[in-house]
């Protein structure tokens, strides 16, 4: 069956960066774009960016260019996702999804908390 | 502030029929497919409608989704007490350098 497990929670300080990762398994890794989304506490989900897991092609939203640095490695089925310069503002739940086209995101991960505090 | 614009709450009482609308633009929904996410409490969201009206397997006919020009909708008929949610739109934007776009979440409280 399809699955994405991420990594756990993680917490950070302002300034820091933090990388997250999303292991699928249970199909073809190259053969569906990973997507990120984050939501943070009490609010809607963000779109963040995606990456071809095949050629390693990325789109990262204008709001997280200059900040947001997204990778994989097919050995390891794994995409990661890196956020940089972390304010308060970061704090969220970041989820990775499978997908199909555009944003029809099949399958999700379980989501990651990501804490910035001092 | 979401481009893609939900009511921020919505209600109905069991059996019910609910309706959510999801606006966009001439750049996102218009012109590409929408799809619907619900979100439990404390869980990943779950794709709920995809390319504007297609149920993935496992979802209710209860939920249906259209499209008009620049407006999406969601309707559940028969309303249970477990589709107490939030739901999201999501659609493709070809401005600029193209994005993807989540509406802001139509929290629906089953009465």
């Amino acid at each position: 069956q399809v699955q994405l497990v991420q990594s756990g929670a993680k917490e950070a300080k302002p300034g820091a960066s933090v990388t997250v990762s999303c292991n699928v398994s249970g199909y073809t890794f190259t053969t569906y774009y990973i997507h990120w989304v984050r939501q943070a506490p009490g609010q809607g989900l963000e779109w963040m960016g995606w990456i071809n897991p095949n050629r390693g092609a990325t789109k990262v939203a204008q709001k997280f260019q200059g900040r947001v640095t997204m990778i994989r490695d097919t050995s390891l089925t794994t995409a990661y996702m890196e956020v940089s310069r972390l304010t308060s503002d970061d704090t969220a739940v970041y989820y990775c999804a499978r997908s199909v086209y555009q944003v029809q995101l099949d399958y999700w991960g379980q989501g990651t908390l990501v804490t910035v505090s001092s | 502030q979401s481009v893609l614009t939900q009511p921020p709450s919505a209600s109905g009482t069991p059996g019910q029929r609910v309706t959510i609308s999801c606006s966009g633009s001439s750049s996102n929904i218009a012109t590409n497919a929408v799809n619907w996410y619900q979100q439990l409490p404390g869980t990943a969201p779950k794709l709920l409608i995809y390319r504007n009206n297609q149920r993935p397997s496992g979802v209710p006919d209860r939920f249906s989704g259209s499209k008009s020009g620049t407006t999406a909708s969601l309707a559940i008929s028969g309303l249970q007490p477990e589709d107490e949610a939030d739901y999201y739109c999501a659609a493709w934007d070809d401005s600029l350098t193209g994005q993807g776009l989540f509406g802001g979440g139509t929290k629906l409280t089953v009465l």
